[in-house]
This record gives C-alpha cells, sequence and structure tokens, in this order.
C-alpha cells in the first residue's frame, strides 16, 4: 500500500511565523501535490511538483513556497503565517505519466493565531 | 483554475437508503476518480473510471463515467453508519495534465 505521511496532525502557530509542513511519500511517486481544504470550497491546488527540484504553481500559490529535495519528501512552507492561512493541509502523491490517481496523507490542520 | 461542480452540497439519510450524487465539468474530462474522506482524515480512492460509459463497481458503490465526458455519477446502495464522510470526485483537467481538479464535495450524514 502506498503511505504518504504528514509530519503533524495539529500545528498552532503563530501570525508571522515561518511554518513548515512535511510531507514523505514511500512509493517512488514522481508526483507530489500540496492542497488546502476549506468548508464549502473543496480541495485547492497550492503547488504540484513532478520531479525533484520541479515545482509549478498550482491554482492558490500566494503566501506559500516548496521544497523538493529528495524524491520521497515535499515540503510546503509558510513564509509568513497569516490567520487566513488557517486550514487543513493535505500532501498527496501519485505515480505521473501512467498513473493519474493521487494518494493522500492523513492530513495538517493549521491554526495560525 | 477550473472547478468541478458536485451535487448535492450535503445529504441527509436514513440507513439503508441508496444514495445518488454526480458531478459536472464545463469541458471534457479523460479520467474521473471518486474519493471519500472520513472526519479528520485525508481523502481515499474509491473508484476510478477511463473510459466514457464505464460503469465501475466497488461493494455497495457503483460510479459510472458520464457518455458526454462532461459528468460522472456515484451510487452507494444500502447505506451503512460507515458511510458518513465527505465524497469528491476529481479528474485531471487536460488531456496529459497530471495535476488533479477536484469537485467541492458531498457531505453525506446518516440519521439514526
Amino acid at each position: 500500500d502506498v503511505k504518504v505521511t504528514q509530519s503533524s496532525r495539529y500545528l498552532v502557530k503563530r501570525t508571522g511565523e515561518k511554518v513548515f509542513l512535511e510531507c514523505v511519500q514511500d512509493m517512488d511517486h514522481e508526483n507530489m501535490f500540496w492542497y488546502r481544504q476549506d468548508p464549502g470550497l473543496g480541495l485547492r491546488l497550492i503547488y504540484f511538483s513532478y520531479d525533484v527540484k520541479m515545482k509549478e504553481k498550482g491554482d492558490i500559490p500566494e503566501g506559500y513556497s516548496v521544497s523538493r529535495e529528495k524524491k520521497e519528501r515535499f515540503s510546503l512552507i509558510l513564509e509568513s503565517a497569516s490567520t487566513n492561512q488557517t486550514s487543513m493541509y493535505l500532501c498527496a502523491s501519485s505515480l505521473g505519466r501512467t498513473g493519474f490517481e493521487a494518494f493522500f496523507g492523513q492530513g495538517t490542520r493549521l491554526t495560525v493565531v | 483554475g477550473q472547478q468541478l461542480n458536485q451535487s448535492p452540497q450535503s445529504m441527509f439519510i436514513q440507513e439503508g437508503e441508496d444514495v445518488s450524487m454526480n458531478c459536472t465539468s464545463s469541458s471534457i474530462f479523460n479520467t474521473w476518480l471518486w474519493y471519500k474522506q472520513d472526519p479528520g482524515e485525508g481523502p481515499v480512492l474509491l473508484i476510478a473510471l477511463y473510459k466514457a460509459g464505464e460503469l465501475t463497481s466497488n461493494g455497495r458503490l457503483t460510479a459510472q463515467f458520464g457518455i458526454t465526458r462532461k459528468d460522472s455519477f456515484l451510487n452507494i446502495s444500502a447505506s451503512i453508519p460507515s458511510d458518513v464522510g465527505i465524497y469528491f470526485c476529481a479528474g485531471p483537467p487536460h488531456f496529459g495534465n497530471e495535476k488533479l481538479t477536484f469537485g467541492t464535495g458531498t457531505r453525506l450524514t446518516i440519521i439514526p
């Protein structure tokens, strides 16, 4: 079974802090994703990576950056956390090219106070 | 970005009832995926559809890839309490595009 693991289930951070959300997958998948989930808005793509050190902006990249130094690890960075970034963050991975199906981690619920 | 429209937004049903939900797009999709999210967890893939008209089952779940390729349907028969959650449709918005667009979700609640 594919396993996608996010480093924290719950985080509370202060406004202005730099926040790192970590995600690791164990199936040698090419693609990794960060989504944000808010009530009534579904899942919105923040950033996508299709290879090590390669990234593409999603629909809502403002206020976020990402890092993929190793194939199995994809980090989401909030440069200066704000209260409107309070949300559920979901990491996912997919095989790439021949496999679109994305497999998700358990989610990180981030609260910015 | 492109959005998928899901309906209904929420459903309140009694245990044992059948459930139907759908997902529509303004453009053609080549793959449709259905996910379920339990409270406090990440979404889990239920069914994947790859061909227009395809009908696929997974236990009590049945999903169909619409003939127009702009819609998909998910049915759950004889609902049970563990069916509670949010159901999402998803798909890659363009051929060869590996990013997934997600619907806004259908929240299913079972009334005791």
